[in-house]
């Protein structure tokens, strides 16, 4: 079945870029989504990107796509505290009611 | 703005007793999602409705019922509440055609 991996934790200094990576495991991805957890919420989507595209950026977020290595990324820049959430990859496919969510990337922002 | 809520932010049962976590959207959205989610295993999916008395088993369905009596509304139920049933749960929805999904607060459940 479909797969998202995604490393458990990031700790980053405030002001620096992150990059939080991903791998999914399903060819026939279409979609594919960063939600984010503040503590005590649920999630939010932060961004998405089609298969058919290599990068979309917007403002401080930037999402790379390698389609052939099945690897997506998400850099922000100028990490601020606020950014300190949970990171979820996500995967589906055009049709499909069901979302492949990844364990989440802890990313915690050091003052 | 759109909405999911969710009844309670905190629910605390005893083993064995039935309880009911409902969700409520008002974007009048076709599909409505329950998933659990666990540290160390990100969110799994209960179950789905892509409609009103339509159901699909999740990855994790059992010990879990689901009820979509009205669109707008999504129960999960746990006939015979257990001990590893406690766990952080995420209702979502989202519109048909449409793949974002949209995410309530989430209820944390603890069963004694």
């Amino acid at each position: 079945g479909e797969d998202v991996e995604q490393s458990l934790f990031l700790s980053v200094r405030e002001g620096d870029s992150s990059v939080i990576n991903c791998t999914y495991t399903d060819s026939s991805s279409t979609y594919l989504y960063w939600y984010k957890q503040e503590p005590g919420a649920g999630l939010q989507l932060l961004t998405y990107i089609f298969s058919n595209m290599d990068m979309k950026q917007d403002q401080r977020l930037t999402v790379l796509l390698n389609k052939k290595d099945k690897h997506l990324s998400l850099r922000i820049a100028d990490t601020q505290t606020g950014d300190s959430a949970i990171y979820f990859c996500a995967e589906t496919r055009e049709g499909y009611q069901k979302v492949t969510f990844g364990i989440g990337t802890k990313l915690q922002v050091i003052p | 703005d759109v909405k999911v809520t969710q009844s309670s932010r905190y629910l605390v049962k005893r083993t064995g007793e039935k309880v009911f976590l409902e969700c409520v959207q008002d974007m009048d959205h076709e599909n409505m999602f329950w998933y659990r989610q666990d540290p160390g295993l990100g969110l799994r999916l209960i179950y789905f409705s892509y409609d009103v008395k339509m159901k699909e088993k999740g990855d994790i369905p059992e010990g879990y019922s689901v009820s979509r009596e009205k669109k707008e509304r999504f129960s999960l139920i746990l006939e015979s509440a257990s001990t590893n049933q406690t766990s952080m749960y995420l209702c979502a929805s989202c519109g048909a055609g449409n793949n974002e999904q949209f995410f309530g607060p989430g209820t944390r459940l603890t069963v004694l």
